[in-house]
């Protein structure tokens, strides 16, 4: 079967560190997404790719970066890591053209502790 | 004002209740609406898409308001396993204007 999946489910870090979660999905999704979690603010867009050797930037991208070398991989990188960063990451992906309307599906979350 | 508010409950309700939430944006160029569930300490899943002429999925129900610029998600015959947060969520036409609300949590009691 089909799935996305994420490593590690959960990651202490030290400030100033550099941090990478890595995204994987067997979709063969053109899209993929990075979002953050945190009470009171649902999930905002960090990156995303609307396929191989494409990335963009979402709403909260500062501090962070991605690359798509193919269609399975997104992955996420922390270039130093703050403890605003802390938080719970998600991975989606998705079918279809510039992410228009189709469903994503989403990876299990990285919870991430920067200390 | 955010793009896409939600009341964000927590809504306690018997087993057999029917609820109802809504979900309100502010973009009116926006193009497709979702309701997403999300279990504790889980990743969201799609629970259905809203469409403009309205949606049944058993005891599910959504409705689009293109004029209030509401979407609203009915439960009939709440069960016990309907307790989880529910995301509204709704796409400008690109990745970039994907809108999660900051969701709706639902408690159904015994």
């Amino acid at each position: 079967d089909a799935e996305i999946t994420q490593s590690p489910r959960h990651k202490i870090t030290e400030t100033g560190r550099q941090v990478t979660l890595a995204c994987h999905q067997t979709w063969n999704h053109n899209n993929m997404f990075w979002y953050r979690q945190d009470l009171g603010h649902g999930l905002r867009l960090i990156h995303y790719s609307y396929g191989v050797q494409d990335t963009n930037k979402g709403e909260v991208s500062d501090g962070y970066s991605v690359s798509r070398s193919n269609t399975e991989d997104l992955p996420l990188t922390l270039e130093s890591a703050a403890s605003s960063q802390t938080s719970v990451y998600f991975c989606a992906s998705s079918d279809g053209t510039s992410g228009e309307g189709n469903e994503q599906f989403f990876g299990p979350g990285t919870r991430l502790t920067v200390l | 004002r955010k793009e896409v508010e939600q009341d964000p409950g927590p809504f306690n309700v018997p087993e057999g209740a029917t609820v109802a939430f809504n979900c309100t944006y502010s973009n009116s160029a926006s193009q497709s609406f979702f309701w997403y569930r999300q279990d504790c300490r889980k990743e969201p899943k799609l629970l259905m898409s809203v469409y403009s002429s309205g949606n049944e999925d058993g005891r599910f129900t959504a409705q689009l308001n293109r004029a209030s610029q509401y979407i609203s998600l009915l439960i009939r015959d709440s069960k016990l396993s309907d307790s989880a947060t529910y995301l509204c969520v709704v796409n400008g036409g690109s990745a970039s204007k994907i809108i999660f609300g900051s969701g709706t949590r639902l408690s159904i009691r015994p």
